[in-house]
């Protein structure tokens, strides 16, 4: 089983839905989550972290976390084309550990 | 704005010639990382760095070496460079453990 698991997708939206990232990892200790943002041969920005269980909003954007059933997703309202690229979630499994990155989720959002 | 700067943005290596990039951060980060990214396998780390002078192997060490003489600087070491080394590699840091990571703009190596 891989620590952090993606859909690769793609993930096909039509402009002003909701998009809907999904993230599962493997150990339960997982302390932080993270999700980036890539786009085509740019590097990661970080988009969200969240650290305790529940919703954490950012403007269009919500990161929901629960750790009994060890899964993170990251929502995107009012999804507009700019907003296509592959969404990384990231897991650090406790203090001193390493950060682990899922493959990422291709997000197309279509005018 | 914390800013993670890698030396090169392409490079092109012969197959085993020693190459070295370099990563600087300007955020006092305690922590830096090296990962490389592949099609359809992701982020790899290769190597991570704590403190000064400390280091530990991450998923894929294996070919690759890094020295880490002053905080802000963190090197990537490939001792004698392969075909297969050809990738995207990119550069992090954190301000310690738990907060979240920025990267550099990466270094696309292509070895021939």
């Amino acid at each position: 089983q891989k620590e952090v698991e993606q859909n690769s997708g793609p993930l096909s939206v039509p402009e002003g839905a909701i998009a809907s990232l999904n993230c599962t990892y493997s150990d339960r200790g997982s302390q932080s989550f993270f999700w980036y943002r890539q786009y085509s041969g740019k590097s990661p920005e970080l988009i969200m972290s969240i650290y305790s269980n529940g919703d954490k909003e950012d403007g269009r954007f919500t990161a929901q976390l629960n750790k009994a059933s060890q899964y993170v997703s990251l929502l995107i309202r009012d999804s507009q084309p700019s907003d296509s690229a592959t969404y990384l979630c990231a897991v650090e499994k406790s203090s001193g550990d390493k950060l682990t990155f899922g493959t990422g989720t291709r997000l197309a959002v279509r005018p | 704005d914390v800013k993670v700067t890698q030396s090169s943005r392409y490079l092109v290596k012969r197959t085993g010639e020693k190459v070295f990039l370099e990563c600087v951060q300007d955020m006092d980060h305690e922590n830096m990382f090296w990962y490389r990214q592949d099609p359809g396998l992701g982020l790899r780390l290769i190597y991570f760095s704590y403190d000064v002078k400390m280091k530990e192997k991450g998923d894929i060490p294996e070919g690759y070496s890094v020295s880490r003489e002053k905080k802000e600087r963190f090197s990537l070491i490939l001792e004698s460079a392969s075909t297969n080394q050809t990738s995207m590699y990119l550069c992090a840091s954190s301000y310690r453990d738990g907060t979240e990571a920025f990267f550099g703009q990466g270094t696309r190596l292509t070895v021939v």
